[in-house]
């Protein structure tokens, strides 16, 4: 079955440090990989996401993530946090097929400190 | 704008009653999905629709249904059989058969509350 893995609940980073989250799946073909993150009572924002090709995926607000297929792992990283960074993030995996489900993480909550 | 939206953002249910909640879709997207959310679980598959006036059960469909008559619109109904109904409920949609994407775009949420 489907199962991704997010081991970290809460991580806490100082404000211009570098920011590594992880995410492990499991899956039985080719997946596609996803990093979304919400806020406080919002809904989820698309980050990144990897189909094939170059395994290293840049996203919005400055993010990237690696894919490591002999790992079967997707990591998020920031070289720098922002404040604004504060949020929840979750990994999600998925066929290539539109219309089928993704399975979610339980999600890392990213605490900044200044 | 193109975009999801639900309402209403906040509802509160009293016990016994049966609810629905609005998920709208101006993106032309074929398909749309229903997630639960309750701290620390991530997100659950309630119900998903490829096409107009077809859905699939996701993984806890039990004491939800929803329908799709319109390509834009695909309401849930939160029933009285739903045991434990206060959660955050988050709507999305993705693009068209036979792409080769299954990016989902999410809506901005609708927390319900049994009072």
């Amino acid at each position: 079955a489907q199962s991704v893995t997010q081991p970290d609940i809460h991580i806490t980073v100082s404000e211009g440090a570098s920011l590594e989250l992880r995410c492990n799946y499991s899956y039985g073909a080719t997946p596609y990989l996803f990093w979304y993150v919400q806020s406080p009572g919002q809904g989820l924002q698309l980050l990144l996401k990897y189909f094939s090709g170059d395994t290293l995926v840049q996203g919005i607000k400055g993010f990237e993530a690696e894919f490591k297929r002999s790992q079967s792992s997707f990591n998020l990283r920031k070289p720098s946090v922002h404040w604004s960074d504060a949020a929840e993030y979750f990994c999600a995996v998925g066929p290539m097929e539109y219309g089928n489900k993704l399975v979610f993480g339980a999600g890392t909550i990213l605490r900044v400190k200044s | 704008d193109g975009g999801i939206t639900q309402s209403p953002k906040y509802l509160f249910r009293k016990e016994g009653q049966n609810v629905t909640l609005s998920c709208e879709q101006n993106l032309n997207h074929d398909a749309m999905y229903w997630y639960r959310q309750d701290p620390g679980q991530g997100l659950r598959l309630i119900y998903y629709s490829q096409i107009v006036n077809d859905f699939q059960k996701g993984d806890i469909a039990e004491g939800y249904s929803v329908s799709r008559e319109k390509k834009e619109s695909f309401p849930l109904t939160v029933t009285s059989a739903q045991k434990n109904p206060t959660a955050f409920y988050l709507c999305a949609s993705s693009l068209r058969v036979g792409s080769h994407t299954n990016t989902q775009y999410f809506g901005p949420g609708t927390r319900l509350t049994v009072l």
